[in-house]
């Protein structure tokens, strides 16, 4: 089972509407999750940080954590062109002892 | 506020050399990680630095290795290149462990 998992995509989304993005991880002691957006060429750039359960908003963005489903998701709302790119989740596990665990990221375009 | 400065951007090595890879991080950021970056296995961590003393270490062979300076500036090395060793090789830097981390652009290794 890999660690943290999230589909791949594409995912295409037509412009104005909510992009759902998810994310699964497998260890149960993960305490802080993370969402990235990496454009093509460029390195990640965080978007959001989340370590209770329930919701985080910012701006367009919610994040989502449910640590009894293991899941994490990132909501973009009405959504742009230029929130095309690919977007990382990432796991610290309890402790904080191995870096940043990342998904393979989700690739998502935004249709105008 | 200067982000996480990477340098070289770029680097084109031959099999069997060695290269050293610098980082230096966000002003007051004592936590440095590293982090390999390819197409197939995404983004996989090397390790971590807190003041001067690496504190974690991910899944990598032993010619990767690296170091912290007391001004929390970081390098790598990487011995007896391999051609699999081609990769964006990214620096990121927190305040403390388990905060987020933001990442330098990168520097892309080809190695021919």
């Amino acid at each position: 089972q890999k660690e943290v998992e999230q589909n791949s995509g594409p995912l295409s989304v037509p412009e104005g509407a909510i992009a759902s993005l998810n994310c699964t991880y497998s260890d149960r002691g993960s305490q802080s999750f993370f969402w990235y957006r990496q454009y093509s060429g460029k390195s990640p750039e965080l978007i959001m940080s989340i370590y209770s359960n329930g919701d985080k908003e910012d701006g367009r963005f919610t994040a989502q954590l449910n640590k009894a489903s293991q899941y994490v998701s990132l909501l973009i709302r009405d959504s742009q062109p230029s929130d095309s790119a690919t977007y990382l989740c990432a796991v610290i596990r309890g402790g904080g002892a191995d870096g940043l665990t990342f998904g393979k990221g989700t690739h998502l375009i935004i249709q105008p | 506020k200067a982000g996480v400065t990477q340098t070289p951007r770029y680097l084109i090595k031959t099999r069997g050399q060695q290269v050293t890879l610098s980082c230096s991080p966000i002003s007051g950021h004592r936590s440095v990680s590293w982090y390999q970056q390819t197409p197939g296995q995404g983004l996989q961590f090397l390790f971590e630095y807190f003041s001067e003393t690496q504190r974690n270490k991910g899944n990598f062979p032993g010619r990767f290795s690296g170091r912290q300076f007391s001004n929390s500036r970081s390098e790598m090395n990487v011995s007896t290149l391999e051609l699999g060793d081609s990769a964006l090789y990214l620096c990121a830097s927190s305040s403390l462990a388990g905060q987020p981390q933001h990442f330098g652009d990168g520097t892309r290794l080809s190695i021919l």
